[in-house]
Parts: structure tokens; C-alpha cells; sequence
């Protein structure tokens, strides 16, 4: 099956820095999805993004289908942006139903 | 708010027993997801159900079983608990076309089952 790489497990930045998280995948997909996991454990999407680029605020990604990679970017980081990241993909290929497979996460801490 | 409801948030039993945890995935959406995360697992696909059938299976237990009712909400039942059962269960749901795109998943806020 298809394998997802986050990098780096674990970050700590002090408030206002700027940070990129990495999401390396085995296969084409169909589906990329961003998703932060606050500290309740509550898992909040942030972007459904197969290919190309979004933002919204302080956040924004690029997936770069063809080179089976996307980036996060968190600008000006506050405290409450700490928690564990996931990218998400659904493997594309004949039988795939939209179930997600999860990378293992990166861990941010902001310090205030 | 995600639009997706799981019962209940909280969940302590002990060995043995047999629980019963509840999905009502957001208006419209025919796709529901049931996801574990525990802290060496990860988060894990268990099972999926599209308009009431079975669509896909990962990891999921012989132990566990769920469905998928005609008014969309789903329940996963697991049974004769183990201590590694403990963990957070998530359902997600999503539009889920008949044709395989599914569409953007959303998450519940999870269930969190303790087994003593």
C-alpha cells in the first residue's frame, strides 16, 4: 500500500517564527488532505489539497502531484498552532473508496 | 463543528465487556469512516460504508463490527475488550460519489474508550 513520510517528527518554534512541514508519498493520489490535532484531540481540517496551492491566513500548502510531495506552511506561529499535523491521502488507483491513510505526524510546540 | 456527531465522547469499561459507539456523519454525506488512534498505532483505518453497504476494510479486529443504518448513521460495536483496545475512536464522513470520488473526509470529535 501506498506509504506516507512526515518530516520533521517534531518541531518547537518560538511564537511569531515561521515553519514547513513535509509530506512525502509512494504513489499518485486522489486525495491529499492537511488535518491539525489539537491538544483535546480534536482533529480540525485545514486543506483538501490533491494538487496545487491554497491558503488561507497565516497558513497555506503546495502539493506537487507529479513529485508525490506537499508542503505546509505556517507563518507568524502562535501558541494555540501547537498540536500534531497529519497529512492524509486516498490511494489512486481502480477500487480506492476514499479511505485515508495517515502519515505518523509532526509535532509542533510553540512557545509563546 | 465539523458537522459530524459521535456518542459518547467518553467511554471507561472493563475487560470483557462490549461497547457500542455511534456516528451521525454531516447532512448529505453517504461515506462514513471509522478511524482508531492509539498512541503506537497511530491513526488507523478500520472501516468504510457507502449508502449503507460495505465498501473498503483495513485493520479492523474480527472482534469489531459495524454498520451503517438507512438514516446514514453508523455504529462500530466492539467486543470482548482488551486493555490495547484502549484508545480514540474516529468517525469521518464524506460525499462520497457513487462513482468512488469521495470527496473531502471530516472528522467527529472522537470517542475516547478506556478499558480497565
Amino acid at each position: 500500500g501506498i506509504q506516507v513520510e512526515q518530516s520533521p517528527p517534531d518541531l518547537i518554534l518560538q511564537e511569531g517564527a515561521n515553519s514547513t512541514l513535509r509530506c512525502n508519498f509512494s504513489d499518485s493520489v486522489n486525495n491529499l488532505q492537511w488535518f491539525h490535532q489539537n491538544p483535546w484531540g480534536q482533529l480540525i481540517n485545514l486543506f483538501y489539497i490533491p494538487s496545487g496551492t491554497k491558503q488561507n491566513g497565516r497558513l497555506s500548502a503546495t502539493t506537487v502531484a507529479t513529485e508525490r510531495y506537499s508542503l505546509l506552511y505556517i507563518s507568524s506561529s502562535q501558541t494555540t498552532d501547537s498540536g500534531v499535523y497529519f497529512c492524509a491521502v486516498d490511494e489512486n488507483y481502480g477500487g480506492s473508496q476514499g479511505n485515508l491513510i495517515f502519515g505518523k505526524g509532526t509535532k509542533l510546540s510553540v512557545k509563546p | 463543528d465539523s458537522g459530524v456527531t459521535q456518542t459518547p465522547k467518553h467511554l471507561i469499561t472493563a475487560t470483557g465487556q462490549r461497547v457500542t459507539l455511534r456516528c451521525s456523519p454531516r447532512s448529505g454525506d453517504l461515506s462514513v469512516y471509522w478511524y482508531q488512534q492509539s498512541l503506537d498505532q497511530g491513526l488507523q483505518f478500520l472501516i468504510q460504508y457507502y449508502n449503507g453497504e460495505e465498501r473498503a476494510k483495513g485493520n479492523i479486529l474480527e472482534r469489531f463490527s459495524a454498520q451503517q443504518f438507512p438514516d446514514l448513521h453508523s455504529e462500530l460495536n466492539l467486543s470482548s475488550l482488551e486493555l490495547g483496545d484502549s484508545a480514540l475512536y474516529f468517525c469521518a464522513s464524506s460525499v462520497g460519489l457513487a462513482d468512488g470520488w469521495a470527496g473531502e473526509l471530516f472528522f467527529g470529535e472522537g470517542s475516547r474508550l478506556t478499558v480497565l
